[in-house]
């Protein structure tokens, strides 16, 4: 099975601009999250989409939003970017969106996303 | 709000030896705690986890202690391999939500 994919894996972008990332989940997945990283910070959550519907949000502010497809595909945008929106942008997918304690995420690579 | 710590930002073991990373949380409603190795310029690849139910669970050379009432969880690694060596991540997980630690950087010596 592919594991989750995710493009670009690098990005250049200056101040204000505005970026799209893109995630695929695993075959058969059906819930998307998204995850900042920044040095220093940790993974910091931004949010989760299951079945096309955003259920679960981070603390960011509205610059930072997302979809999710019918075939689970999902893309994130950030609008108005600023230096600090520099950082590696990771998705994780997971099999059945729930409690369950099988359901484990699976993580992409990630986009490097570098403001200038 | 850091609802998950890892205090230690980086170990240093030698190989063979035993490898113990922690983890202390604040918010007493997770259910599920999870650790993550990765390695630069990769996704956080699943290691463990554990049930909040359960205070053990152990797979191969790894094995993830839970502690609920000092809220704290730890794994172990033994014995130590050169492969080991990445960043560690602790999370804990919420409603469909993982809380990620700020990692800690374990580096296996020879």
């Amino acid at each position: 099975k592919a594991g989750v994919t995710q493009t670009p894996r690098y990005l250049i972008k200056t101040r204000g601009q505005q970026v799209t990332l893109s995630c695929s989940p695993i075959s058969g997945h059906r819930s998307v999250s998204w995850y900042q990283q920044t040095p220093g910070q940790g993974l910091q959550f931004l949010f989760e989409y299951f079945s096309e519907t955003q259920r679960n949000k981070g603390n960011f502010p509205g610059r930072f939003s997302g979809r999710q497809f019918s075939n689970s595909r999902s893309e994130m945008n950030v609008s108005t970017l600023e230096l600090g929106d520099s950082a590696l942008y990771l998705c994780a997918s997971s099999p059945l969106g729930t409690s369950s304690s099988a359901d484990t995420q699976y993580f992409g690579p990630g986009t490097r996303l570098t403001v200038l | 709000d850091q609802q998950v710590k890892q205090n230690s930002p980086s170990l240093s073991v030698q190989e063979g030896r035993i490898s113990i990373l922690n983890c202390d949380y604040t918010n007493s409603m997770f259910d599920y705690f999870l650790w993550y190795k990765k390695y630069p310029a990769e996704g956080p690849t699943f290691l463990i986890s554990i049930s909040s139910i359960k205070d053990k669970n152990e797979d191969g050379r790894f094995t993830v202690f839970l502690n609920k009432s000092a809220k704290h969880l730890s794994l172990h690694i033994v014995p130590s391999q050169p492969g080991d060596s990445a960043v560690y991540f602790c999370a804990a997980r919420r409603d469909y939500k993982l809380s990620f630690g700020a990692g800690t950087t374990v580096t296996v010596r020879a």
